[in-house]
């Protein structure tokens, strides 16, 4: 199956700094990519959409000014958390899917701690 | 946002035992997914299924999506240890938009 990779897989920063994670299809061109964060113990909830070359689509509640996503090619999304917060600890997922795939495939994760 | 509810949220059975996790919708789902996910790691893909009817086995998994496309059912048989993990359903509304996630099925199956 298609594969997503997403790094760094851990990180740790201290309050204040920024964060940037990576998310590469490896196999295939990523048309459009997901950002979603996890709780412990919880869903995964849907930070934003975007698409290449076009500027993210946030869902309702969640900072665009914060959580930078930038989606420059077919095969790599990031996504940088600006100025980070304890509050912003969490679990970080990439997900994409290709142009005539009816499926997103998933990254490993990324867990955030911010000291 | 799209409301998906999955239930139970926990669930904690001993090895052999069956189980069944719901996840259900008001709304029309053109395609819903069944994810396992471990601690620490991405969801991993267990089946997609969108015909009303279907139903798709994966060894001791059984994923049934009702006929109205509204509703859809994981069957676990004979529960083993290695089947504890989260388990996440999670709905396409519209083809090619992103996914709506039910809370999910934290389970747990002791020896």
């Amino acid at each position: 199956g298609a594969v997503v990779s997403q790094h760094p897989s851990w990180v740790i920063c201290k309050s204040g700094t920024s964060v940037k994670i990576e998310c590469r299809s490896l196999d295939f061109q990523a048309t459009t990519m997901f950002w979603y964060r996890q709780f412990p113990k919880q869903s995964l909830m849907l930070m934003a959409t975007s698409n290449e070359g076009s500027k993210a689509t946030y869902e309702q509640g969640v900072e665009k000014d914060k959580f930078l996503i930038n989606h420059a090619s077919l095969t790599l999304s990031t996504l940088t958390v600006t100025s980070a917060h304890p509050e912003d600890s969490s679990f970080y997922i990439c997900s994409a899917r290709g142009q005539g795939l009816n499926i997103q495939y998933f990254g490993a994760g990324t867990r955030l701690s911010v000291l | 946002t799209q409301l998906l509810e999955q239930s139970p949220q926990f669930l904690s059975i001993q090895e052999g035992e069956n189980l069944t996790v719901y996840c259900n919708s008001s709304s029309v789902f053109s395609s819903l997914q069944w994810y396992r996910q471990e601690p620490g790691e991405g969801p991993v893909l267990l089946v997609t299924v969108v015909t009303g009817g279907e139903v798709k086995k994966l060894k001791r998994l059984t994923f049934q999506f009702g006929d109205a496309r509204k509703d859809s059912s994981l069957h676990i048989t004979a529960a083993q240890p290695g089947d504890t993990g989260l388990y996440l359903c999670a709905g396409e509304y519209y083809s090619g938009y992103a996914l709506n996630f039910g809370k999910g099925t934290s389970l747990l199956v002791t020896p």
